[in-house]
């Protein structure tokens, strides 16, 4: 079967820098995306990975490794708007997006 | 008017009911999709339309019925639901589903309860 893994929630203090990991084990791989998504509201698009390695993108840089079917999203300087969920997914061989569940990101003063 | 939008955004309706879902996207964009996101579970893919012509279901039961006349709107049709269909549904938008580095844009989601 096709599945994501994401931590459920996770508490960070504001001004500092917090890691969410994703793991995946899917049919096929044609790419990574993170989104965001803020209580009540649409899930908005974050970052885009398909080959190896760091895609950095202001405050919020994305890192993959194929071989280890891993993925995190890294969220520096933090900001109280930050205060989201974060979803993982990925484009398996049809071309069909797989969703995880979603990392609750909760900033602390 | 810009994006993805949604109407209704808030609807409650009887088991008996039939009601319709409307989603609008305003750009330019190809293929078409409804998901279901239910509290802390994945994003499950419904439809997609691609070109106004279904690509998926993913063996969604038969009372959701989706409808796309053109490639800017689509609908979710709806009758004899279960208090297990209550959740929120979110609509998207996207250029081709293999092309590099398409996202999905969503709308706003309408949030369904069954009673």
């Amino acid at each position: 079967g096709q599945n994501i893994d994401q931590p459920t929630e996770m508490t960070a203090t504001e001004g500092a820098i917090v890691q969410i990991n994703c793991t995946y084990q899917t049919s096929g791989f044609n790419g990574l995306f993170w989104y965001q998504q803020h209580a009540g509201e649409a899930p908005t698009f974050l970052s885009y990975n398909v080959l190896d390695g760091l895609e950095e993108k202001g405050r919020f840089s994305s890192f993959l490794s194929r071989s280890k079917g891993y993925s995190y999203l890294l969220l520096k300087e933090l900001q109280m708007k930050d205060s989201a969920s974060y979803l993982c997914a990925v484009r398996d061989s049809n071309y069909q997006l797989i969703w995880g569940a979603g990392t609750k990101l909760i900033i602390k003063p | 008017e810009t994006g993805v939008t949604q109407t209704p955004r808030h609807l409650v309706m009887g088991m008996t009911n039939k009601k319709s879902l409307k989603c609008e996207q305003h750009l330019g964009h190809n293929a078409m999709y409804w998901y279901k996101q239910s509290a802390k579970k994945p994003l499950e893919l419904m439809f997609v339309y691609s070109l106004e012509e279904r690509v998926e279901n993913n063996s969604v039961p038969s009372r959701f019925s989706p409808e796309c006349p053109n490639s800017s709107h689509l609908f979710l049709h709806l009758h004899t639901l279960q208090p297990e269909d209550s959740a929120l549904y979110l609509c998207a938008s996207s250029q081709d589903p293999a092309g590099e580095s398409y996202e999905q844009y969503f709308g706003p989601g309408t949030r369904l309860t069954v009673t």
